[in-house]
């Protein structure tokens, strides 16, 4: 029973980079959340779609995140261009009735 | 909007004794309060919730507790074990029946054998 999926675990990129990260959601799920985690802000929403919906594009991170779900089954985040603030886990997560299962995120250093 | 504080950063306690971890809320319409644990190195996964409708919910060793009127909801882990060790994070909904969660900012806890 395969969980949340993300690729890669771990990301190293140059500022001013594009990264893509990918999530495969709970087959069946129809809510798929981006959180970004990082010791000082703890989890922030970046993205929520419902049912391949964008439902919340996470306010200030809208100028350099794009979100996409071009099926109910693959989630992409982008980040463009990359700053090292951005230095962080990236958490995607879904939800099929109530409960939110994670993925085991993708560790971003950007240098 | 709905802000969650999480009291302790960190707790340390004794294997076999009980820990307890605090939160408080702001937005008096929430009504749906998960519990998340975080191990080293993993990403989260949930280990108890409690809606608004009850007061207290128990799991095995994990206890949940919800007041309310004081909008303080809190985690107690009882027998504490080695493997308990872990962040945990509380969380409310932004609102009654809102997709999203708003998260505290994580207790570290360490159990000492």
């Amino acid at each position: 029973d395969a969980g949340v999926t993300q690729t890669p675990r771990h990301e190293v990129a140059e500022k001013g980079q594009t990264i893509i990260l990918k999530c495969e959601p709970v087959s069946g799920h129809n809510d798929l959340f981006w959180y970004r985690q990082t010791k000082i802000q703890g989890l922030e929403l970046l993205s929520y779609f419902r049912s391949k919906s964008l439902m919340e594009d996470g306010g200030a991170f809208k100028d350099r995140f794009k979100a996409e779900m071009l099926n109910s089954s693959f989630s992409t985040l982008k980040i463009q261009p990359t700053e090292p603030k951005d230095s962080a886990v990236y958490l995607c997560a879904s939800r099929g009735d109530r409960e939110v299962f994670f993925g085991k995120g993708t560790r971003l250093t950007v240098v | 909007g709905e802000k969650v504080e999480q009291h302790e950063s960190t707790l340390s306690v004794r294997e076999g004794d009980s820990a307890v971890i605090n939160c408080t809320y702001t937005d008096t319409a929430s009504s749906y309060f998960p519990w998340y644990k975080q191990e080293a190195g993993k990403s989260l996964h949930f280990v108890i919730d409690i809606r608004s409708n009850v007061d207290r919910k128990q799991s095995q060793r994990l206890i949940v507790l919800l007041d309310k009127k004081a909008k303080r909801f809190s985690l107690h882990i009882t027998a504490t074990q080695p493997e308990d060790s872990a962040i945990y994070f509380c969380a409310a909904d932004a609102s009654s029946g809102s997709w999203q969660l708003i998260f505290g900012s994580g207790t570290q806890l360490t159990v000492m054998p």
